[in-house]
């Protein structure tokens, strides 16, 4: 299995333009979440979707930031207008949810340098 | 309220050491607990995990975790660290379906 694919790997935008990092799970996998990781907050969990349907946004900073899984296979985490405090590496994991035994898996990430 | 501490921030070892990274949880419900790896500019990879049963669990590398319901603690051990070992350890507790993580701990292992 490739295991979580994450791109792209790395961006660098100016303050004020939309992001859209993507995601595709481990396939079977029916759950999948979205962190964002800094030096000064370690690792926030951001959306937790199962089945495709988000279940937990309480992690999603503003408004600025929408999360999507139209499909089993692929997930979006956009940020629009982006802003330099939304530097930060997003990890994207993924898991079988089952019985409580589920193991998350993670993504490479994506380095996000918003300027 | 889920909790997970890492009391240790910052560990600095010789080659040949012993490990020993601590890590607390507070959670009421069964408890899934979890350590996660973080080697520089890299993703988060699972160290080892336990659901039920033996409360001694060996993982990848040499690590291990012992669950020690009575203290709420789940520390990690390894009896001779490398200096590949250098990275970030993360514990984890699953709650409902979240997992909370700790705030890891830096481990500088020297040659």
């Amino acid at each position: 299995d490739a295991g979580v694919i994450q791109s792209p790997r790395h961006e660098v935008t100016e303050m004020g333009q939309e992001v859209t990092l993507r995601c595709k799970p481990i396939s079977g996998h029916n759950s999948l979440f979205w962190y964002r990781q800094t030096m000064m907050r370690g690792l926030e969990l951001l959306i937790y979707f199962n089945n495709n349907v988000p279940i937990d946004d309480s992690g999603m900073p503003e408004d600025r930031f929408s999360a999507k899984m139209p499909n089993a296979s692929f997930s979006t985490l956009k940020i629009q207008p982006s802003e330099p405090r939304d530097s930060a590496v997003y990890f994207c994991a993924s898991s079988f949810f089952q019985a409580g035994t589920d193991t998350q898996y993670f993504g490479p990430g994506t380095r996000l340098t918003v300027l | 309220a889920q909790s997970v501490s890492q009391h240790n921030h910052h560990v600095i070892l010789s080659e040949a050491a012993s490990l020993e990274l601590g890590c607390n949880y507070s959670y009421g419900g069964t408890v899934n607990l979890f350590w996660y790896v973080q080697y520089p500019g890299q993703h988060l990879q699972l160290l080892l995990k336990y659901f039920s049963g033996d409360p001694l669990v060996k993982g990848i590398k040499g690590f291990e975790a012992e669950f020690i319901k009575s203290k709420f603690s789940f520390n990690l051990r390894k009896p001779s660290v490398q200096w590949s070992d250098t990275a970030e350890y993360f514990c984890a507790v699953r709650g409902t379906y979240k997992y909370i993580f700790g705030t890891g701990t830096r481990l500088k292992v020297l040659a």
